[in-house]
């Protein structure tokens, strides 16, 4: 069965304090990974898309990297308006479906 | 910039009543979906539809039904509502002809059911 693990479930920083939140899939292949971003009571925000190992996509003070197992967003001295649940989604090579399978989240708060 | 437009933000229902939401999609994209957001049980799939006039059950379809009679137009209907289907429901659309393609959200239909 496909998983999508995101972690920590939250995280609290200082303005400026960089750190990394963690998206582990295990996928039979992987066609490509999302990257979201969700405001509380809003939809999520489409932010980046990961294809292969390697690859790495940057917006602003966010960049995401991708590992065959694993992929990382990068926030590099957060502002509190960074302040937001961030969301992966894995859709997986086998079966044809275009239906991505999403972690949970990671609930993250930048202190002023 | 695609835009997904969900008819209402916020909508307050009684049991027993059938709820119509909607969504708009202007991006004239094939795929789109209707999601259930619950806290610490994340993002649940309800329905999909590839085309006009197709539909598919997604993970938690009991209790719903979908309509696609327009391209744009991707409808959930609650036959009788009940409070177990109290949630934030989000409609996504997507254009993936290779299937590798992101879905975009609309910004949620806050749902309360007395």
């Amino acid at each position: 069965e496909d998983q999508v693990t995101q972690s920590p479930e939250a995280l609290r920083l200082q303005e400026g304090e960089s750190s990394s939140l963690n998206c582990s899939y295990t996928v039979s292949g992987l066609r490509g990974l999302f990257w979201y971003r969700q405001d509380p009571g809003k939809g999520p925000e489409f932010l980046f898309t990961l294809y292969s190992a390697g690859e790495e996509k940057e917006k602003e003070r966010l960049k995401a990297t991708l590992t065959k197992k694993e992929s990382f967003l990068h926030i590099t001295a957060p502002k509190p308006e960074d302040s937001a649940t961030y969301l992966c989604a894995v859709l997986p090579a086998s079966g044809g479906s275009y239906i991505p399978t999403f972690g949970r989240g990671t609930s993250l708060i930048v202190h002023p | 910039d695609v835009k997904v437009t969900q008819s209402s933000r916020y909508l307050v229902k009684r049991t027993g009543e059938k709820v119509f939401l909607e969504c708009v999609q202007d991006m004239d994209h094939e795929n789109m979906f209707w999601y259930r957001q619950d806290p610490g049980l994340g993002l649940r799939l309800i329905y999909f539809s590839y085309d006009v006039k197709m539909k598919e059950k997604g993970d938690i379809p009991e209790g719903y039904s979908v309509s696609r009679e327009k391209k744009e137009r991707f409808s959930l209907i609650l036959e009788s509502a009940s409070t177990n289907q109290t949630s934030m429901y989000l409609c996504a659309s997507s254009h993936d002809p290779v299937g590798n393609q992101p879905q975009h959200f609309g910004d949620g239909t806050r749902l309360s059911i007395l």
